[in-house]
């Protein structure tokens, strides 16, 4: 039974170029949740998003950040035209239900130049 | 607003001690509490939560934790400490009726260092 799958695992992107990051929920899990770890900090919540639906964006800048769940396929963090600012762990987690534990992917390490 | 503070950068235990990672919580509602373990370059491991019922709670690798209502806090115990217990451990809420949806709130983190 595969855990929470995130790809890639490491990405190099200079300033003002995309980065596309994606994960596969487990098996079975209809509810994704994106978070952003800074360096020497705690997790900082994003988004949530179930199949087809975004339930919650609170986390989420305003401008250039967006997330996706489609009916088929991994969920993706798009993040445009990117800062060095971006740069950060970013970790997808996924649930059964709404009350469950999360169970997180092994991150994806952005590294804008 | 929800809220969650781990009061120690860091706690340095020796092997075979005793070991507590202090949480405190601040949320409107009753709270989902859990305990998350991050090893370097690796993502959060669950080890345990409380939802509801008894308030000490049994996890995973020989960690418990016991809910505090009064106090507000939900504090990580583990009887000995192992060297490989060295880690990063984060302490999560969840306030379900203050419309979070879901998701989590971290503290910054506490670094358990056990040496031999």
């Amino acid at each position: 039974n595969a855990g929470v799958m995130q790809n890639p695992r490491h990405l190099v992107r200079r300033r003002g170029q995309e980065a596309r990051l994606r994960c596969s929920p487990m098996k079975g899990h209809s509810h994704v949740y994106w978070y952003r770890q800074l360096p020497e900090e705690g997790l900082k919540f994003m988004v949530y998003l179930q199949k087809e639906n975004i339930i919650d964006e609170s986390g989420m800048p305003k401008e250039r950040f967006s997330a996706e769940f489609p009916k088929e396929g991994p969920s993706i963090l798009r993040i445009q035209q990117v800062v060095r600012g971006d740069s950060a762990a970013y970790f997808c987690a996924s649930s059964g239900t709404r009350t469950d534990e999360q169970y997180f992917g092994p991150g994806t390490r952005l590294t804008v130049t | 607003a929800q809220s969650v503070a781990q009061p120690e950068d860091q706690v340095n235990v020796a092997e075979g001690n005793p070991l507590t990672v202090k949480c405190t919580y601040s949320v409107s509602g009753n709270p989902y509490l859990f305990w998350y373990v991050q090893y370097p370059n690796r993502g959060l491991q669950f080890l345990l939560k409380y939802i509801t019922g008894d308030n000490l709670v049994k996890g995973s690798y020989g960690f418990e934790a016991e809910f505090n209502k009064s106090q507000t806090s939900f504090h990580l115990k583990k009887p000995s400490a192992l060297v490989s217990d060295s880690a990063l451990y984060f302490c999560a809420v969840r306030d379900p009726s203050g419309g979070s949806q879901g998701n989590l709130i971290f503290g910054k983190g506490t670094k358990l260092s056990v040496k031999p």
